[in-house]
């Protein structure tokens, strides 16, 4: 049972580059997030799907992009990666209507050079 | 000022003791209320949830919530070097994990 899986778990980049961060859950969750966690601000959210073909942007969207093309897979890209998107970042997925009760990928650590 | 307030810590204690983790907050319409658990370099874990004002309690965790103070706490009885973690809050209202807000997490270890 491998729940919520995310690839790679290092990644590092030059500023300007752009990349795609995977994320894949196996427990048919309609609920998907990305979270990205930086020291001494907690988790703050990226973008999120409540499905298929549904998205919105969360806290702090700018300079990623997500899309949901099927009910496991909730891939973020970055599209040019500045310093500042140096990061921690989480996957998380539910499967309560509200979606509060996630569970979380571990994680991939991503540095902008 | 934050929504969430929660103390960074580090918090250091010997096995066996209590331990007391709080967060204070700001928004009167948040009603539900998370404990996550965050291993060194791993993602976080739901430890604790629960709804509205009250006590929940799940073997050594007891969560309280208290909506008058706006002012959560998780308490860990009989604590174990196993318990060394991050210990993140989180809260939300109606609109659920849409406007989830977390704390910035208390690092925590037990000593043996």
């Amino acid at each position: 049972n491998a729940g919520v899986t995310q690839t790679p778990k290092f990644q590092v980049l030059k500023t300007g580059q752009s990349m795609t961060l995977q994320c894949a859950q196996d427990m048919n969750h309609e609920y998907m997030s990305w979270y990205r966690q930086d020291p001494g601000m907690g988790l703050r959210l990226i973008h999120y799907s409540v499905g298929a073909g549904i998205t919105d942007q969360g806290e702090v969207p700018n300079g990623y992009n997500v899309s949901r093309s099927t009910t496991e897979d909730f891939p973020l890209r970055l599209l040019s990666a500045a310093p500042s998107q140096t990061s921690v970042y989480f996957c998380a997925s539910s499967g309560d209507r509200a979606g509060e009760k996630l569970f979380f990928g571990s994680g991939t650590q991503l540095s902008v050079l | 000022q934050k929504e969430v307030e929660q103390d960074p810590g580090p918090l250091s204690v010997p096995e066996g003791a209590i331990v007391s983790l709080n967060c204070t907050y700001s928004n009167s319409a948040f009603q539900y209320f998370m404990w996550y658990r965050q291993y060194s370099r791993k993602g976080p874990e739901l430890l604790m949830y629960t709804y509205s004002s009250g006590n929940k309690e799940d073997g050594r965790f007891t969560a309280q919530v208290d909506k008058s103070s706006k002012y959560i706490s998780l308490f860990i009885r009989d604590s174990q070097p196993s318990d060394s973690a991050t210990y993140l809050c989180a809260m939300s209202g109606i609109q659920g994990a849409q406007k989830l807000v977390f704390g910035q997490g208390t690092r925590l270890t037990i000593n043996p």
